[in-house]
């Protein structure tokens, strides 16, 4: 059955080292978002793209964060250097038509 | 100052108590969705409301849109363990966007 999927699930690094997140939309899907979710924030969008071009990156430090969509079937969202206040669970979504998204299941990031 | 206010933050009852939670917000929205995350999971869609007074239902769930249009409730009948999770709410701002309440953390202990 058709579902985005995220990779890696989990991951911990130290301060200052480059983290890459990935993510495989639904097949047809032509609208990808990435999130950021933290306790004391919630549900936060850092950026997303239509028919793999960036709409709007403005939720995202730009001096660290990259994202792109190399190509239909993955995109990525890069942090580099990384800091201890990055850590959060990263979600990727996906959507085909207006505004009903689904969602991956999303990788936790741990800086120390 | 969230857009969207859900409360309460948190609930935790007894399986089979009902319980209503609820996403407020100052501004009109074209529509609303709920949804729900399990721990270690991605949020699920759960529905959409679109019409001011509309009234929707998931099995033991009801979903309810205000006339206003800018808030919305949801109303779960004899809770069941299964229930538990982040309710989330949400609505559309311009470009697909979506903006989330903070939630609403339900426990339903057995």
């Amino acid at each position: 059955d058709a579902r985005v999927t995220q990779t890696p699930r989990h991951k911990v690094t130290e301060m200052g080292q480059e983290v890459t997140m990935r993510c495989q939309p639904i097949l047809g899907h032509n609208t990808v978002f990435w999130y950021r979710q933290t306790m004391m924030q919630g549900l936060e969008l850092l950026a997303y793209f239509r028919n793999r071009a960036p709409l709007d990156d403005s939720g995202m430090p730009k001096d660290r964060f990259s994202a792109e969509m190399p190509d239909a079937t993955l995109a990525t969202l890069k942090i580099q250097p990384s800091e201890p206040r990055d850590s959060a669970v990263y979600f990727c979504a996906s959507a085909l038509t207006g505004y009903e998204q689904y969602f991956g299941p999303g990788t936790r990031l741990t800086v120390t | 100052t969230q857009l969207l206010e859900q409360s309460p933050q948190f609930l935790s009852i007894q399986e089979g108590e009902n319980l209503t939670v609820y996403c407020n917000s100052s501004s009109v929205f074209s529509s609303l969705q709920w949804y729900r995350q399990e721990p270690g999971e991605g949020p699920v869609l759960l529905v959409t409301v679109v019409t001011g007074g509309e009234v929707k239902k998931l099995k033991r769930l009801t979903f309810q849109f205000g006339d206003a249009r800018k808030d919305s409730s949801l109303h779960i009948t004899a809770a069941q363990p299964g229930d538990t999770g982040l309710y989330l709410c949400a609505g559309p701002l311009d470009g697909n966007k979506l903006v989330f309440g903070a939630g609403t953390i339900l426990r339903v202990k057995s």
